[in-house]
């Protein structure tokens, strides 16, 4: 089963305007969300991240929202600039003996043209 | 900072061969590593985790005997293929981890079985 959904494999929006990429986990025991993107032929790169004790994280332009009650996350980029195309995946990690191992959703293609 | 080195990063061999993905950290010691596997339009899905100098850990599904990994030092960790079949032809991305910070990604192998 997928514990990590990433239901939108696509989002395309105008260059300045705000992207906003959402995230559905089912795993309660998940405690740390990280977002992160991808480049072609390149590995994921680190983005940004929440833990389950708060609601927000802001770092320049990208901010993560996470709502527990609802097991949602979302990442805001605003403003949106071209070198932002790219895959973006959410990714989720369960403390204790699964400390580090990640599960990831499948990832959506932002794509942000001029 | 945070650099992780992959490589090969694509190998084609032939059905009954076994094929050697290493992983290293270039400037940090990676206490601990992850190698994930992607299928074509799927997310990353984890394999198995390994600490330096101790046996890996293999998620559920995944044929440890098939799936060598050796975990030598802090700076580097091996995947071996062993007895590659096509149906083991996926992408093989490692992530490599100091304690209490986020995973580095290495930029993947693309592994094709002929």
């Amino acid at each position: 089963d997928q514990q990590v959904k990433q239901n939108s494999p696509s989002l395309s929006v105008q260059e300045g305007r705000i992207s906003i990429l959402n995230c559905d986990y089912t795993n309660s025991m998940f405690d740390y969300f990280l977002w992160y993107k991808k480049y072609p032929a390149e590995g994921p790169t680190f983005l940004i991240s929440i833990s389950s004790i708060k609601d927000k994280n802001e770092d320049g332009r990208f901010t993560v929202f996470l709502n527990k009650s609802a097991k949602h996350l979302s990442l805001h980029i605003v403003p949106s600039q071209p070198g932002d195309s790219a895959v973006y995946f959410c990714a989720a990690e369960a403390g204790g003996t699964s400390y580090g191992k990640l599960t990831f959703g499948q990832g959506t293609i932002l794509t942000v043209h001029p | 900072g945070a650099v992780v080195s992959q490589h090969p990063s694509w190998v084609i061999c032939k059905s009954g061969t076994s094929v050697k993905i290493e992983c290293r950290s270039l400037d940090f010691q990676a206490t601990t590593m992850f190698w994930y596997r992607q299928f074509p339009k799927q997310s990353l899905m984890l394999m198995a985790t390994s600490n330096e100098g101790s046996k890996a850990t293999y998620e559920q599904g995944v044929e440890k005997d098939k799936f060598l990994i050796n975990h030598a030092s802090l700076t580097l960790s091996t995947l071996t293929v062993t007895s590659a079949h096509p149906e083991d032809s996926s992408f093989y991305i490692c992530s490599a981890r100091e304690m209490g910070t986020v995973g580095h990604f290495g930029n993947g192998t693309r592994l094709t079985v002929t």
